[in-house]
C-alpha cells in the first residue's frame, strides 16, 4: 500500500519569489516513481515534475525543481521565480505497478 | 492532436439513474484509468484498465461500472447503486512499463451533479 501525505493545505508566495511545497510518503515497493502534477483553475491536470526513486540526481524542469530525500521518504517541490501562472493546486503522487496514489494536495496563490 | 477527450464537460442526473461518462484516447496508450476527486479528497482512483478487455478495481469501486472492448475507449457508468455520485471525474491514460509507473496524462474532466 501506499500514501502520500500534503500537510499544508494552502500556501502564498510573493510574484518572483522562491516556494517550496512540501510532500512525504510511504511505501511498500522497490520499484516506484513520485510526481508532482498541478491542477490550475481550469481543473486540467498537467505534469509539473516527475523522479525515477531509483536516480539519487534531482530532477529538474525549468523554475521547478524537487528534494528528494529516499531515506526520509520525502518529496519536496521547489518553485524558483514564482509567476502568477503558477497560482494552481499541486498534487504529490506516487506511482508503482501502474498506480498513482495522490495526496489531498496545496492551494498555492502566487500575490502580484 | 494528441490527447484525452472526455464528454460530457458538465452532466446532471436525477437520483435513480445510470449515467455514463465518456474517455476517448489517441496518445496509443495501453493503460486508462478513471479518478474521482472530491473538495479536500484528493484524486481517488475507481478503475483502471491494462489491456482491451480487462480491468481492476480500484479504491472506490462501488457503484461505478467500466468495459474496455477498444484500447482507445474507456467509458464509465455511474449506477443508481453509488450513494454520493456529485463529484468530478477524471480520465488519464499511459503507457504500461516492465516495472514502475509511466507518467499518466489526464483529459479535461466531466462534473457530474445529482439533482
Amino acid at each position: 500500500a501506499q500514501t502520500v501525505t500534503q500537510s499544508q493545505p494552502e500556501m502564498s508566495v510573493q510574484e518572483a519569489e522562491t516556494v517550496t511545497l512540501s510532500c512525504t510518503y510511504d511505501t511498500s515497493e522497490s520499484n516506484y516513481y513520485l510526481f508532482w502534477y498541478k491542477q490550475p483553475p481550469s481543473r486540467q491536470m498537467i505534469l509539473v515534475i516527475r523522479q525515477e526513486a531509483y536516480k539519487q540526481q534531482n530532477a529538474t524542469e525549468n523554475r521547478f525543481s524537487v528534494n528528494f530525500q529516499k531515506a526520509a521518504k520525502s518529496f519536496s517541490l521547489k518553485i524558483s521565480d514564482s509567476q502568477l501562472g503558477d497560482t494552481a493546486m499541486y498534487f504529490c503522487a506516487t506511482g508503482a505497478n501502474s498506480k498513482l496514489t495522490f495526496g489531498k494536495g496545496i492551494t498555492l496563490s502566487v500575490r502580484p | 492532436d494528441g490527447g484525452i477527450t472526455q464528454s460530457p464537460k458538465y452532466l446532471f442526473r436525477k437520483e435513480g439513474q445510470n449515467v455514463t461518462l465518456s474517455c476517448e484516447q489517441n496518445l496509443n496508450h495501453d493503460a486508462m484509468y478513471w479518478y474521482r476527486q472530491d473538495p479536500g479528497q484528493g484524486l481517488r482512483l475507481i478503475y483502471y484498465s491494462q489491456i482491451v478487455n480487462d480491468f481492476q478495481k480500484g479504491d472506490i469501486a462501488e457503484g461505478y461500472s467500466v468495459s474496455r472492448e477498444k484500447k482507445e475507449s474507456f467509458p464509465l457508468t455511474v449506477t443508481s447503486a453509488q450513494k454520493n455520485p456529485t463529484a468530478f471525474y477524471l480520465c488519464a491514460s499511459s503507457r504500461v512499463l516492465g516495472v514502475g509507473t509511466d507518467t499518466q496524462y489526464f483529459g479535461p474532466g466531466t462534473r457530474l451533479t445529482v439533482l
